[in-house]
């Protein structure tokens, strides 16, 4: 089955600064989505990634799967307190080819905390 | 996207109880799948639902335990049954959707 591994666990930036967050995979990605979580929520979606070499970008939040489309990255620019939560990346199925036609396998999140 | 429409939002039960959670969709959808997030944990799939079929349910999951019921396209229960503190978690339930996932706020399950 599909492990996905994030880093780091845990991230502490002051106001302003620019952060990256991992996910990394064993396997090929078919789908990688990315999601942020509140404390005790539900999960706010972020981005999808499905190509190799794709990148997007939302307000101030860039997600890039890299051409072997084994490695994901987020990166915040200018953080701000509004940022602040757990931000979670999402495998889709091989299977099902990274289409929303089968479960998402989760990382384990990355808790950010963005001090004003 | 399609927006959910999850109940309880939290719930505090007894031990040895069940209990039921809710999710209506505005829209229909073909797959709806069931989460559960232990404290300081990532998601975990409990199942599949479709309408008009059974569950299908991950290795480590029960049908008498996580009973599902998809009476619908736009609806689906997960109960929780013979509760104990282990289960004490945040239930999500999740729609497919065209370029992506929605998931439900949540219901944040403690068991006293």
């Amino acid at each position: 089955s599909q492990e996905l591994e994030q880093s780091p666990q845990s991230l502490i930036v002051q106001e302003g600064k620019n952060l990256t967050i991992n996910c990394t995979s064993s396997k090929t990605l078919y789908g990688l989505y990315w999601y942020k979580q509140k404390y005790g929520e539900g999960l706010i979606f972020l981005m999808m990634l499905q190509k190799g070499g794709e990148e997007k970008s939302h307000e101030k939040i860039t997600a890039k799967l890299d051409e072997k489309k084994q490695q994901s990255s987020l990166h915040i620019t200018a953080s701000q307190p509004s940022h602040a939560g757990i931000y979670l990346c999402g495998a889709g199925s091989e299977r099902a080819g990274g289409t929303s036609y089968g479960k998402l396998t989760f990382g384990q999140g990355t808790i950010l905390t963005v001090h004003p | 996207s399609a927006v959910i429409s999850q109940k309880p939002s939290r719930d505090i039960c007894q031990r040895g109880t069940s209990l039921t959670i809710q999710c209506q969709v505005d829209s229909q959808v073909t797959m709806m799948f069931w989460y559960r997030q232990q404290p300081g944990q990532s998601l975990t799939l409990i199942a599949t639902a479709n309408q008009g079929s059974e569950a299908t349910y991950e290795s480590g999951f029960v049908i008498d335990k996580f009973p599902i019921s998809r009476p619908n396209l736009t609806f689906s229960t997960l109960t929780v049954s013979n509760m104990s503190p282990e289960d004490s978690s945040i239930y999500l339930c999740s729609v497919a959707r065209v370029g992506g996932y929605t998931f439900g706020s949540g219901t944040r399950l403690t068991v006293v």
